[in-house]
């Protein structure tokens, strides 16, 4: 099984709009993180934000935030105020276990293309 | 700049010659990782380094491919006998075990082509 899924190959938004980019995750370890990063067409990949497993409330940064919906186990990245910006991959990925240092697994990704 | 850096950022070879990639991590970070990514793909897991150790492989790693951080410092991939299957972007990643997230932050990654 797919231990990140990302359904939506490409989402449209229109500028100034909220927009809702969806993950779920699959693991039996108890301790995990989520993550969200941004890859813009020249390649460099952003860290936007970060969910612990034991985190009781959802995560925010700026106008990224995340909702997490542990029973669902599902982490979707919410982008309010969409910019022209805002347009690139944005992949989901996981980290398992209490080890910080653990590698990530990451989603197939998420193209977001922001219109004018 | 202190981020991790990536050499060369493009490298075009013939099918079969040999090639190596440098990582230069941020300089506290003591754990390494290295990443491949195809066209329009997720970035998929090779290795990590815990300082000089080589502490997880994955199975994607073929016995053409070595890594290593002799120093725990800067790392090498190398890739033999070079097929095309293997042109993708090579990803470079350094986190820290001091607290935290556990964020991996990237390089800007080296692209292989592999005529």
């Amino acid at each position: 099984a797919q231990k990140i899924t990302q359904t939506q190959p490409g989402m449209f938004v229109q500028e100034k709009e909220a927009v809702t980019l969806d993950c779920t995750y699959d693991t039996s370890d108890p301790s995990y993180g989520l993550f969200w990063y941004k890859q813009p067409s020249s390649g460099e990949m952003i860290f936007l934000i970060y969910q612990g497993s034991y985190d009781q409330q959802n995560a925010t940064e700026g106008r990224y935030s995340l909702n997490f919906q542990k029973a669902r186990k599902s982490a979707n990245l919410v982008i309010s105020a969409s910019q022209l910006g805002d347009s690139a991959m944005y992949f989901c990925a996981m980290r398992e276990g209490y080890n910080a240092g653990n590698m990530l697994t990451f989603g197939g990704g998420t193209r977001l293309m922001v219109k004018p | 700049d202190t981020g991790v850096s990536q050499d060369p950022r493009h490298k075009i070879t013939k099918r079969g010659q040999n090639v190596t990639f440098r990582c230069d991590p941020i300089s506290e970070h003591n754990r390494l990782y290295w990443y491949r990514q195809t066209l329009g793909q997720g970035p998929e897991f090779l290795t990590y380094f815990q300082n000089e150790a080589q502490l997880e492989k994955s199975r994607l790693l073929s016995d053409r491919f070595s890594a290593e951080r002799p120093k725990g410092s800067f790392s090498t991939l190398e890739i033999q006998r070079t097929e095309q299957g293997d042109s993708a972007m090579y990803l470079c990643a350094s986190s820290s075990l001091a607290g935290g997230t556990g964020e991996l932050f990237f390089g800007e990654g080296s692209r292989l082509t592999v005529l």
